[in-house]
C-alpha cells in the first residue's frame, strides 16, 4: 500500500527566514505529488502538485517543491516566510486511480 | 469560498444516534471523496464516487454508508455512533474519477458525540 511520510510534526521557524518541510512517499510506479495548506478552522487548499516533467513545481504563495525520484522525496520549500504562513501543511500522493493518501501533517509556527 | 459546500459545519450527538452529512461539490466536478481528520488517525480515505456510482472505498466502517445522487450532491451517514467517531468529516471533490486533477476541499463538519 502506498504511504506519505512526513519527517517533522512541527517546524518553528522565524519570520523572513527560509523553511523546508520533508515529505517522502512509496511508490514502485508512476506518482502525483501535491501539498495542501489547511488554515485553522478551514478546509485543506491545494499549494502545488507534480504530475509529471520538470521536477522543480512552483505554486502558491512563494512556495515550491522538488520532486526527487531517487530519494523518493518531494520537500516544500520557501525562500522567506511570513507571519501568515503558519499552519499545517499535508503532502499526498496517489497512484492516478486511487484516492490521495495524505502525510500526518506538519504544523509550521512562524514566529515574529 | 471554494465552491464545495458541506453542512452543517458543526454537529453534536449523543452515542448510538445517526447523523447525516451533506456535501455539494463544485459545479462541474463528477467525484466527490470524503475523507475523516482526526488528531491521532489523520487524514483518512473512506469513499468515493464518479457521476453517482461507487468507485473506490477506504477505511471506511460498516456502520458509515454514503451515496451520490443524481444532482451530484453526496451523503455521509453515520449510524451506531461511538465517541470515537468524533473527528472532523471533509468532502472533497473533482473533476474526473483520477487524482492528478487535484482536490478542492469543502470546509468540514465536525462531530462531536458525546
Amino acid at each position: 500500500a502506498q504511504s506519505v511520510t512526513q519527517l517533522d510534526s512541527q517546524v518553528p521557524v522565524f519570520e523572513e527566514a527560509p523553511v523546508e518541510l520533508r515529505c517522502n512517499y512509496s511508490s514502485s510506479v508512476s506518482v502525483y505529488l501535491f501539498w495542501y495548506v489547511q488554515y485553522p478552522n478551514q478546509g485543506l487548499q491545494l499549494l502545488l502538485k507534480y504530475l509529471s516533467g520538470s521536477t522543480l513545481v512552483k505554486g502558491i504563495n512563494g512556495f515550491e517543491a522538488e520532486f526527487n525520484k531517487s530519494q523518493t522525496s518531494f520537500h516544500l520549500r520557501k525562500p522567506s516566510v511570513h507571519i501568515s504562513d503558519t499552519a499545517e501543511y499535508f503532502c499526498a500522493a496517489s497512484t492516478g486511480r486511487r484516492a490521495l493518501t495524505f502525510g500526518s501533517g506538519t504544523r509550521l509556527q512562524v514566529q515574529p | 469560498d471554494s465552491g464545495v459546500t458541506q453542512t452543517p459545519k458543526h454537529l453534536i450527538t449523543a452515542t448510538g444516534q445517526r447523523v447525516t452529512l451533506r456535501c455539494s461539490p463544485r459545479s462541474g466536478d463528477l467525484s466527490v471523496y470524503w475523507y475523516q481528520q482526526s488528531l491521532d488517525q489523520g487524514l483518512q480515505f473512506l469513499i468515493q464516487y464518479y457521476n453517482g456510482e461507487e468507485r473506490a472505498k477506504g477505511n471506511i466502517l460498516e456502520r458509515f454508508s454514503a451515496q451520490q445522487f443524481p444532482d451530484l450532491h453526496s451523503e455521509l451517514n453515520l449510524s451506531s455512533l461511538e465517541l470515537g467517531d468524533s473527528a472532523l468529516y471533509f468532502c472533497a471533490s473533482s473533476v474526473g474519477v483520477e487524482a492528478n486533477y487535484g482536490y478542492t476541499f469543502g470546509s468540514g463538519t465536525r462531530l462531536t458525540v458525546v
